[in-house]
């Protein structure tokens, strides 16, 4: 069964700093892979999705994920973070197909002036 | 733009009371799920369902839980009988509707709250 790994419960950084929230995913012969927000008191808001085709993905909020399959990773990183920010990252991932998503245990992303 | 909605957003019951909570999904999805958010862990996936259908169960969706589309519109997660660990937030997504690719993105409605005293 898949299972993702959010090492990182949270993550501490100063506003304009840059960010990566790590994710690691347990083997796959072929895994989608996505970043879910959820600021507080609200839902999940997709942020980006591996699918196929160029290991580098951009998202919304200028968010960008890697994937790598020899390290079986998908880390999210932002160049520079802003207050608003501040949230929790869930990675999630699902077999091809309409699949169930499995969740990592997610990340406080908390962003200081 | 097009959004799942979910009602109540909050939704507080007595333990062995039946409960249930509504969703309607973005209209032209055909797959449907529910998850669950345990306050401070992660989302936990309980059921998808397709055509009528439950297509996957977790081993959290047991004989207390039940799904229906009773309508065109609405999709509903039933708990026959709450217990003081079925609180939590409860998630409905629907995918599946604009292209192939539209099957694996999950769009998320904001979620029920469920308080079991």
């Amino acid at each position: 069964a898949q299972s993702v790994t959010q090492l990182d419960s949270q993550v501490p950084v100063f506003e304009e700093a840059p960010v990566e929230l790590r994710c690691n995913y347990s083997s796959s012969v072929s895994v989608y892979l996505f970043w879910y927000v959820q600021y507080p008191n609200q839902g999940l808001q997709l942020l980006l999705k591996y699918l196929s085709g160029s290991t580098l993905v951009k998202g919304i909020n200028g968010f960008e994920a890697e994937f790598n399959k020899s390290q079986t990773s998908f880390h999210l990183r932002k160049p520079s973070v802003h207050i608003s920010d501040t949230a929790e990252y869930f990675c999630a991932v699902s077999d091809k197909g309409f699949q169930k998503l499995v969740f990592g245990t997610g990340t406080r992303l908390l962003v200081s002036p | 733009e097009p959004e799942v909605t979910q009602t109540p957003s909050h939704q507080v019951t007595q333990m062995g009371q039946e409960v249930i909570l509504r969703c309607v999904p973005i209209s032209n999805h055909l797959y449907f799920y529910w998850y669950r958010q345990i306050l401070g862990q992660k989302v936990e996936f309980l059921v998808s369902f397709y055509n009528n259908e439950i297509s996957e169960k977790s081993e959290i969706f047991d004989d207390q839980f039940s799904v229906e589309r009773p309508d065109g519109s609405n999709f509903t997660l039933k708990i026959r009988s709450t217990k003081l660990e079925d609180s939590a937030m409860y998630f409905c997504a629907s995918s599946g509707g604009g292209g192939a690719a539209s099957y694996n993105e999950q769009f998320f409605g904001p979620g029920t709250r469920l308080t079991v005293l």
